[in-house]
């Protein structure tokens, strides 16, 4: 069956750097647009960054813009996303969720990491 | 940037219709889909472009597109039918995913 596995959230200083790694496995890794959403405790659901399936376009939310950088090895399923000068602001649990296409749903999601920006 | 509105919160007794709103410019223009999220879980894909359901999802659940609303109307409501709602759109002119703010849904 499809799954997506987040890894790597935890506790970080502000201004600190998290790597974020979301493993695929049930469906063909390679043809799908990846997505990561975060949500911040007791919000809603806030996109994040995209990337295409053969990692040739990636798209930021202005919130992350300059500091988080999407990518993705398709020969190891894997997603990630690095996070660089992290803010109090950041803190949030951490989903990747995939789709076909620009206008498509997302047909899939991970459980979600957690994230803690906090001195 | 493309926002999409949607009401805090809906409150419906059990056996009733609730809608579930989501306001955007000229939103009819695009596709909107819905999710379900409940607490401590990831969301959950009820009503894709517009109006279609995935499978395994009741027929109770419906989606319509026109103008500038979008509506997720859920018929015949249960007490597992409470939870959180998010329309969401791509946004072709920015290039970002948009949802909407979310809709706590409560069944009385």
């Amino acid at each position: 069956q499809v799954q997506l596995v987040e890894s790597g959230g935890g506790v970080v200083q502000p201004g600190g750097s998290l790597r974020l790694s979301c493993a695929a496995s049930g469906f063909t890794f390679s043809s799908y647009g990846m997505h990561w959403v975060r949500q911040a405790p007791g919000k809603g659901l806030e996109w994040v960054a995209f990337i295409r399936y053969d990692g040739s376009n990636k798209y930021y939310a202005d919130s992350v813009k300059g500091r988080f950088t999407i990518s993705r090895d398709n020969s190891k399923n894997t997603l990630y996303l690095q996070m660089n000068s992290l803010r109090a602001e950041d803190t949030a649990v951490y989903y990747c969720g995939g789709n076909s296409g620009y206008d498509s749903p997302f047909d899939y999601w991970g459980q979600g990491t957690l994230v803690t920006v906090s001195s | 940037s493309y926002v999409l509105t949607q009401p805090p919160s809906v409150s419906v007794a059990p056996g009733q219709t609730a809608r579930i709103t989501c306001g955007g410019n000229n939103i009819g223009s695009k596709s909107v889909h819905w999710y379900q999220q409940k607490p401590g879980q990831a969301p959950v894909l009820v009503v894709y472009d517009d109006s279609d359901r995935p499978s395994g999802i009741p027929e109770r659940f419906s989606g319509s597109n026109s103008g500038n609303t979008a509506t997720l109307t859920i018929s015949r409501v249960e007490a597992g039918d409470e939870a959180d709602y998010y329309c969401q759109v791509w946004d072709s002119s920015s290039d970002h995913e948009v949802f909407g703010g979310g809709t706590k849904l409560t069944v009385l």
